[in-house]
């Protein structure tokens, strides 16, 4: 069983959607969070970082985190074309300044114009 | 701020060659850096982590024989990929971080080999 659990998709939406994104994961030792936008052929770019539980709210976007139930969530509301891209979610037992991260597989999202 | 470059963006090479890639944190001090490997349509695998002025750190089943990672500064490491065959063919990524800083990740590098 992998340590992080993400649906790759595809997932396509229409413009001005509001987009859930999910993962779900086994070890409970993690406690910092992440949200990654890997637009193709690029490097991935940090979005949103959480700490333990929690709502966090930056712009358009909206990430959810529930350790209880082991599972995180990114909102994306007002969706556009240029969301269009692979979400990763990533996690970290320690504070990730030095610390591995373990990743979702991605998932990959398209918003139609 | 954190900004993250690689340099090449991409490179192709003949088999049995030799590829150096290098990853430089632009604004910040990194302690530690990451190396990953990624293929298509799939997500990051960590090959190794370097901290300034130590040895590397590789991830199981990542030969360090022909990945040789140097982190000589809190500004740059570098990859070496030796003796390169078709199957290294890869998107490879480095990341940065500091006490201050959480992972940032540099554009890539797309490394053909023929």
């Amino acid at each position: 069983q992998k340590e992080v659990e993400q649906d790759p998709g595809p997932l396509s939406v229409p413009e001005g959607a509001i987009v859930s994104l999910n993962c779900t994961y086994s070890n409970s030792a993690f406690q910092y969070f992440m949200w990654y936008r890997q637009y193709s052929r690029k490097g991935p770019e940090l979005l949103m970082y959480t700490y333990s539980s929690g709502n966090k709210e930056d712009g358009r976007f909206t990430a959810q985190v529930d350790k209880s139930s082991k599972y995180i969530s990114l909102f994306i509301r007002d969706s556009q074309p240029s969301d269009s891209a692979t979400y990763l979610c990533a996690m970290s037992a320690r504070e990730t300044s030095g610390s591995r991260l373990t990743f979702g597989e991605g998932t990959q999202l398209t918003v139609n114009p | 701020g954190a900004v993250v470059s690689q340099h090449p963006s991409r490179v192709i090479c003949k088999s049995g060659t030799s590829v150096k890639i290098e990853c430089r944190s632009l604004d910040f001090q990194a302690t530690t850096m990451f190396w990953y490997r990624q293929f298509p349509k799939q997500s990051l695998m960590l090959m190794a982590t370097s901290n300034e002025g130590s040895k590397a750190t590789y991830e199981q089943g990542v030969e360090k024989d022909k990945f040789l990672i140097n982190h000589t500064s809190l500004t740059l490491s570098t990859l070496t990929v030796t003796s390169a065959h078709p199957e290294d063919s890869s998107f490879y990524i480095c990341s940065a971080s500091s006490l201050v800083y959480e992972q940032y990740f540099g554009p890539g590098t797309r490394l053909t080999v023929t």
